[in-house]
């Protein structure tokens, strides 16, 4: 398995914050890597995929970027609807998908 | 609308079975390949199982392998997973999701809104 991890697992931030979360895989997944975000009670949904792909009808202040072993979600500005739990995504291994543990983004 | 609709999760105990369903709207389901993932309570996403389009090739996390069975019915637009052997450990959301592709990337979207399996006694 590709392992995946997440860093920090939780991040306290203030609406209107720059905010970057990492995520680190185990071997090299080229630029496959997807972002998720996740609210409470709700089905996760895609942000980036890709690596740098931003989904259609998501605000442009979500950029992902990276390659390799070494990813990065930022969000440029952050909006009262951004705190939730961010998730990264290997799709290398197609069919074999791992996902990092996840980071809580909290309102400070 | 792309739509996913799971249905099949409750209570069962230890030991137990359990069939999850996911009924597809929206899209040609016969062409997507189609997933499983889990989220157990508090916890992360865990990828549980894929299945392509045909049903030619199917793959199974390792804590699920040899229990779990993943298929398909595209007459049916529908998606399953045949749960045996449960275990405390298996009690979670199970939530059913489309693998999209373009030609160089895939991820998972649309995702359903999940069903809960509990196993206990």
């Amino acid at each position: 398995d590709i392992q995946m991890t997440q860093s920090p697992s939780s991040l306290s931030a203030s609406v209107g914050d720059r905010v970057t979360i990492t995520c680190r895989a185990g071997q090299n997944i080229s630029s496959y890597l997807n972002w998720y975000q996740q609210k409470p009670g709700k089905a996760p949904k895609v942000l980036i995929y890709g690596a740098s792909s931003l989904q259609s009808g998501v605000p442009s202040r979500f950029r992902g970027s990276g390659s390799g072993t070494d990813f990065t979600l930022t969000i440029s500005s952050l909006q009262p609807e951004d705190f939730a739990t961010y998730y990264c995504q290997q799709s290398y291994r197609t069919l074999m998908y791992t996902f990092g543990q996840g980071t809580k983004l909290e309102i400070k | 609308e792309v739509q996913l609709v799971e249905s099949g999760g409750g209570l069962v105990k230890p030991g137990g079975s359990l069939r999850l369903s996911c009924a597809a709207s929206g899209f040609t389901f016969s062409t997507y390949t189609m997933n499983w993932v889990r989220q157990a309570p508090g916890k992360g996403l865990q990828w549980v199982s894929s299945i392509t389009s045909s049903g030619s090739y199917i793959y199974y996390a390792d804590s699920v392998k040899g229990r779990f069975t993943i298929s398909r019915d595209n007459a049916k637009n529908s998606l399953y997973l045949q749960m045996n052997s449960l275990r405390a450990e298996d009690t979670a959301v199970y939530y059913c999701a489309r693998t999209s592709v373009t030609t160089s990337t895939n991820w998972f979207d649309p995702w359903g809104q999940g069903t809960l399996v509990t196993v206990s006694s």
